[in-house]
């Protein structure tokens, strides 16, 4: 079966600090791999998705940044954290670009920026 | 812009009352997920609808697809304190790259 892990689970950062934050998933091969952020417990903001090794696409300018140097690994990275970059960060997995299109979530890192 | 409401945007009810939550937009859409998040954890997903009126039913739980395909709701009958979390629907955006979230629905069942 699938699993997908992030870490940490939990992150305290002063503002003008790196941050990065790891995604992996097992069982599966060629994942579609997404990073979310998630505001105070409501909908969930796409900020990168990914569909193959190196290929990144954007979808909200930012202060973030997104890697994917193997199959089933994902980073999100910041060179100089804002305090607007605090929340809740969650990585996502699918399979192929067709159909139903069905998502599966990791258990989320919490990002607060001080 | 696909967007998708959500509405109510919080629901809080007692132990064994019924409640429909719903999923609204102006666009088609290919497919519908509904997501449970509890807090501090990942959404899970609970159910895909695929077709036009299409009903599908997750024990106390019971998801339908509007005929055309603009809008979904999801029914709990008998509510428990276990149901309590954030609902949240979602669907495919147009380029088929990206799922488009609703921003959820609170629920919280006291026994």
């Amino acid at each position: 079966s699938q699993t997908i892990h992030q870490w940490p689970a939990t992150l305290v950062q002063p503002v003008g600090s790196p941050l990065s934050l790891e995604c992996t998933v097992e069982g599966t091969s060629n994942p579609n791999l997404y990073w979310y952020r998630q505001a105070a417990g409501r909908g969930l903001q796409l900020l990168f998705y990914s569909v193959g090794i190196g290929q990144i696409s954007s979808e909200v300018p930012q202060n973030l940044s997104a890697s994917r140097p193997q199959d089933r690994q994902f980073i999100l990275s910041s060179k100089k954290l804002l305090l607007s970059d605090s929340g809740f960060y969650l990585c996502a997995w699918s399979i192929g670009l067709a159909g139903p299109y069905e998502q599966y979530f990791g258990p989320g890192t919490r990002l607060t920026v001080t | 812009t696909q967007l998708l409401e959500q509405s109510p945007q919080f629901l809080s009810i007692q132990e064994g009352e019924n409640l429909t939550v719903y999923c609204n937009s102006s666009s088609v859409f290919s497919s519908l997920q509904w997501y449970r998040q509890e807090p501090g954890e990942g959404p899970v997903l609970l159910v895909t609808v695929v077709t036009g009126g299409e009903v599908k039913k997750l024990k106390r739980l019971t998801f339908q697809f509007g005929d055309a395909r603009k809008d979904s709701s999801l029914h709990i009958t008998a509510a428990q304190p276990g149901d309590t979390g954030l609902y949240l629907c979602a669907g495919s955006n147009q380029a088929g790259t990206a799922l488009i979230f609703g921003k959820g629905t609170t629920l919280s069942v006291s026994s």
